[in-house]
């Protein structure tokens, strides 16, 4: 099985600089995801990590370390669109396609 | 783009009715997943199928049946609604080409049952 842990909430304000923690216990593992949902709509993919390390895309940055089960988002120049919820999402070695959500972090952005 | 649509955004039925909700992707994507989210719980995987007519139960598939007649169709079936089924149902595909690739998630409906 897998359990997945991150913060229910967290506040940043705009422009700064804002860490969403990830921590999971798995049986098997073969990569973990990031998605962004706004209230009401469906997830959208931010990031996927498999390898050790940092992965960047513009404002976004995701961290993965293996022997920790450990990852982090970190989103950078905060905007008031960054205000959403963000889910991390680990993949069962058993069987690939199946992934596991975690409860997702709710990010407000506040002036 | 990958666009998985699902039938309804908002449904309203009644404890005791049987619920059909429809999910269909346009990208021949071999596996489809329904997912039910609720404050505080998060997503989670009710039923999915990695090809036609094939199914495996998810986390949490009491109370719900699952039909996939065509690649691109997937169906969830509440045979009797409950109230403790009311909530945000997700329906998602996935290709089976690429470990990287994303699950892509309809809209969403969400689901009252009185």
């Amino acid at each position: 099985g897998q359990n997945i842990d991150q913060p229910t909430e967290m506040t940043a304000t705009e422009g700064a600089i804002v860490q969403i923690n990830c921590t999971y216990q798995t049986s098997g593992f073969n990569g973990l995801f990031w998605y962004q949902q706004h209230a009401g709509e469906a997830p959208t993919f931010l990031s996927y990590n498999v390898l050790d390390g940092l992965e960047e895309k513009g404002r976004f940055s995701s961290f993965l370390s293996r022997s920790k089960g450990y990852s982090y988002l970190l989103l950078k120049e905060l905007q008031m669109k960054d205000s959403a919820s963000y889910l991390c999402a680990v993949r069962d070695r058993r069987g690939y396609q199946k992934v596991t959500f975690g409860t997702g972090t709710k990010l407000q952005v506040i002036p | 783009d990958v666009k998985v649509t699902q039938s309804s955004r908002y449904l309203v039925k009644r404890t005791g009715e049987k619920v059909f909700l429809e999910c269909v992707q346009d990208m021949d994507h071999e596996n489809m997943f329904w997912y039910r989210q609720d404050p505080g719980l998060g997503l989670r995987l009710i039923y999915f199928s990695y090809d036609v007519k094939m199914k495996e139960k998810g986390d949490i598939p009491e109370g719900y049946s699952v039909s996939r007649e065509k690649k691109e169709r997937f169906s969830l079936i509440l045979e009797s609604a409950s109230t403790n089924q009311t909530s945000m149902y997700l329906c998602a595909s996935h290709p089976d080409r690429g470990v990287a690739e994303t699950q892509y998630f309809g809209p969403g409906t969400r689901l009252l049952v009185l």
